[in-house]
């Protein structure tokens, strides 16, 4: 079964930038597409983007394009979101999340990462 | 963009009863080639990241309860619990994945 822990919370200045990583273990990585998702204290569910590990391909949200990327190392089992030009919007609590078909398939999530809480405050 | 909308953004149903949620997308979600609806349903409770429910619109999740269920094709779909446990407060939301994989804003369900 598979599980993704990502890294502890972040404390950020405005304008800068953050990069939270997910780690997988007790499955399969590279073939599945990993994403984030951001969620602002007490609001809902935003899709940022995702990975195919095994091909390196990343797309994102019309929203975050040129301010988000994701990458993945293989040899970890690790995905990475880094966002700049952190603003105080951003704050919020970042997930990655797995989808269920391999080889890229479009997919639903599951399962998720426990969230980063990633706080933009000066 | 693809854009999903949820209605009602909450809901309050007494114990027992059924809940219905829906969902509707700003375009089709239905793959002609494998006449799939990518379309997913999720649960999240507070403090914690959501759960798979239902995908291609109707397919229970692996330990799903069978009081869950969705239906729907194209553009509109609705997810229903047919008797409501306490265990079900929290919020709903659907998600397509057709092409990028945006989320209704969510809705919430109580008990009244």
């Amino acid at each position: 079964q598979v599980q993704l822990v990502q890294s502890g919370a972040e404390v950020k200045k405005p304008g800068s930038s953050v990069k939270v990583s997910c780690k997988a273990s007790g499955g399969t990585f590279s073939s599945y597409t990993i994403s984030w998702v951001r969620q602002a204290p007490g609001q809902g569910l935003e899709w940022m983007g995702r990975i195919i590990p095994i091909l390196g391909i990343a797309n994102y949200a019309q929203k975050f394009q040129g301010r988000v990327t994701i990458t993945a190392d293989k040899s970890t089992s690790t995905a990475y979101m880094e966002l700049s030009s952190l603003r105080s919007e951003d704050t919020a609590v970042y997930y990655c999340a797995r989808g269920i078909l391999d080889y890229g398939g479009n997919a639903p999530f599951d399962p998720w990462g426990q969230g980063t809480l990633v706080t933009v405050s000066s | 963009d693809i854009v999903m909308t949820q209605s009602p953004d909450s809901l309050a149903v007494s114990l027992g009863e059924r809940a219905t949620i829906n969902c509707k997308s700003s375009q089709s979600v239905l793959y002609s080639s494998n006449n799939k609806n990518y379309l997913a349903w999720y649960q999240q409770k507070p403090g914690q990241p959501p759960k798979l429910l239902i995908y291609w619109a109707s397919t229970r999740e692996s330990g799903v309860p069978d009081r869950f269920s969705g239906s729907g094709s194209g553009t509109d779909f609705t997810l229903t619990i047919s008797s409501l446990q306490a265990e079900d407060v929290a919020v709903y939301y659907c998600q397509q994945y057709y092409s990028t994989h945006p989320f209704g804003q969510g809705t919430r369900l109580e008990i009244k």
